[in-house]
């Protein structure tokens, strides 16, 4: 079975400060995809990222990295610098060869960034 | 290219009512996905297509629920005799093949009233 669990429900940050999203996942597959997905309220999800399990390198987009922790099973987020225009709600998601016809998602997190 | 489209955008019905919602997928993705997301809630995976094939049918609520797609591109799916519990928003998913990252369309708000 898998699983991810975000626990964060909400988080709200002043605008220009970092923020990290935490992002647990669990499978017994030993290959296995891990996705970011940013939705803001206009509804509509928006693909930030795929990271392979083979590939524990961690990656950064301008103000977003990612932090893969094999070790751990965590695939954290961070905003650096945050922005009113990164309010939204992020989802971690997980998919493995025998299911990545579907993704596991997390249950999201809240990010507010007040002016 | 255009991204993928969904439609209506909005959906309001009565209880016991049919509804059918569309999805047109990114030109030349393969594989086709739908999801709900209950308000609040996050996403509940129901259907996904290979071409025009459906292997697993097992993430479907209830046998209310049905979907297809014809020529490999267009999906239609069906819910009939509609609950309240059935409001959420539909969310469909493409991929240029499985495995790869899923692009999602805007969503179909529906409310039973």
């Amino acid at each position: 079975a898998q699983k991810v669990t975000q626990a964060q429900t909400e988080i709200s940050v002043v605008e220009k400060e970092d923020v990290t999203l935490d992002c647990v996942y669990e499978t017994r597959d030993t290959t296995y995809y891990l996705f970011w997905y940013k939705q803001p309220p206009s509804g509509e999800l928006v693909f930030l990222i795929r990271r392979n399990s083979f590939d524990e390198q961690n990656e950064i987009s301008g103000r977003y990295s990612w932090n893969f922790q094999k070790s751990t099973s965590s695939f954290n987020f961070t905003i650096t610098a945050s922005q009113v225009v990164d309010s939204a709600v992020y989802f971690c998601a997980l998919g493995t060869p025998g299911s990545a016809r579907q993704l596991t998602f997390g249950s999201g997190t809240q990010l507010t960034v007040l002016p | 290219g255009a991204g993928v489209s969904q439609s209506p955008s909005n959906k309001v019905t009565e209880k016991g009512k049919d509804v059918e919602l569309r999805c047109d997928p990114i030109s030349g993705h393969t594989a086709l996905y739908w999801y709900r997301q209950s308000l609040g809630q996050g996403l509940e995976f129901l259907i996904y297509f290979q071409g025009n094939s459906a292997p697993d049918k097992s993430g479907l609520p209830s046998d209310r629920f049905s979907a297809e797609r014809t020529g490999g591109s267009v999906s239609t799916l069906t819910i009939q005799r509609t609950q309240q519990e059935d409001s959420a928003v539909y969310l469909c998913a493409s991929s240029l093949v499985l495995y790869n990252e899923q692009f999602f369309g805007p969503g179909t708000r529906l409310t039973v009233l």
